[in-house]
């Protein structure tokens, strides 16, 4: 089946720790996304890839990291720079072009211990 | 900027009714995309429709259907017959054309609950 997977589905943070939460899609999408959502504010746009190896910040990049060496593959790191992490994180993709549905994975909930 | 806002944080509605759920935007750009997301308990975010900015006539995809206002930047989501499972947080986004991050921008959500 064509998706989008993310995983973990939930995540412990330390303090000073970097977590990595991996998102995977073979719907050959070329853009990705991440998002965070908090309770009452919607969605908010982390990061996002229109091409391999090529990446942009979203609104609320600081604290985060990404790479997409692979078309299929978005990783997003929560830096220990991320003060406050706790949220839940969402990857979208989409075909490239404004008309074009991004397509959701079911989400990763991160926690600081 | 570019916002949406969506002024009603909660809503309900008995089951078989119908509910409007309203959503305005503000963008400086004549053409665009609206679209409805919907998230339920399971947090997966659904499609439920989309509509084009420069067709006026209103798009409809089963029991959903929008009324889209163009000049006074208005677009809100009508469920019929209301079931159980619409039972959501309901988000409304919209996307600029020309746009060189396909960026999504999307409202605070308003949550739905469909009662027996």
């Amino acid at each position: 089946d064509g998706g989008i997977t993310q995983s973990p589905k939930y995540l412990f943070r330390k303090e000073g720790q970097n977590v990595t939460l991996s998102c995977e899609q073979n719907l050959n999408h070329d853009a990705m996304y991440w998002y965070r959502q908090d309770p009452g504010q919607g969605l908010r746009l982390i990061y996002y890839s229109q091409i391999v190896n090529d990446f942009q910040k979203g609104d609320i990049a600081e604290g985060y990291s990404v790479s997409r060496e692979k078309k299929e593959s978005f990783p997003l790191t929560v830096t220990s720079a991320q003060k406050n992490p706790t949220a839940f994180y969402l990857c979208a993709s989409s075909i490239s072009g404004a008309k074009n549905i991004q397509y959701f994975g079911a989400g990763t909930r991160l926690s600081v211990l | 900027a570019q916002t949406v806002t969506q002024s009603q944080p909660e809503m309900s509605v008995q089951e078989a009714e119908t509910v409007t759920l309203s959503c305005t935007y503000d963008t400086s750009e004549s053409n665009y995309y609206l679209f409805w997301y919907k998230q339920p308990p399971s947090r997966q975010m659904i499609l439920v429709i989309r509509q084009e900015a420069y067709k006026q006539q209103n798009a409809t995809e089963n029991r959903f259907s929008v009324n889209f206002q163009k000049a006074a930047k208005s677009f809100s989501l009508k469920i019929s017959d209301s079931q159980l499972g619409d039972t959501a947080m309901y988000f409304c986004a919209f996307i600029t054309i020309p746009n060189t991050g396909n960026q999504f921008y999307f409202g605070t959500g308003t949550s739905l609950t469909v009662i027996p």
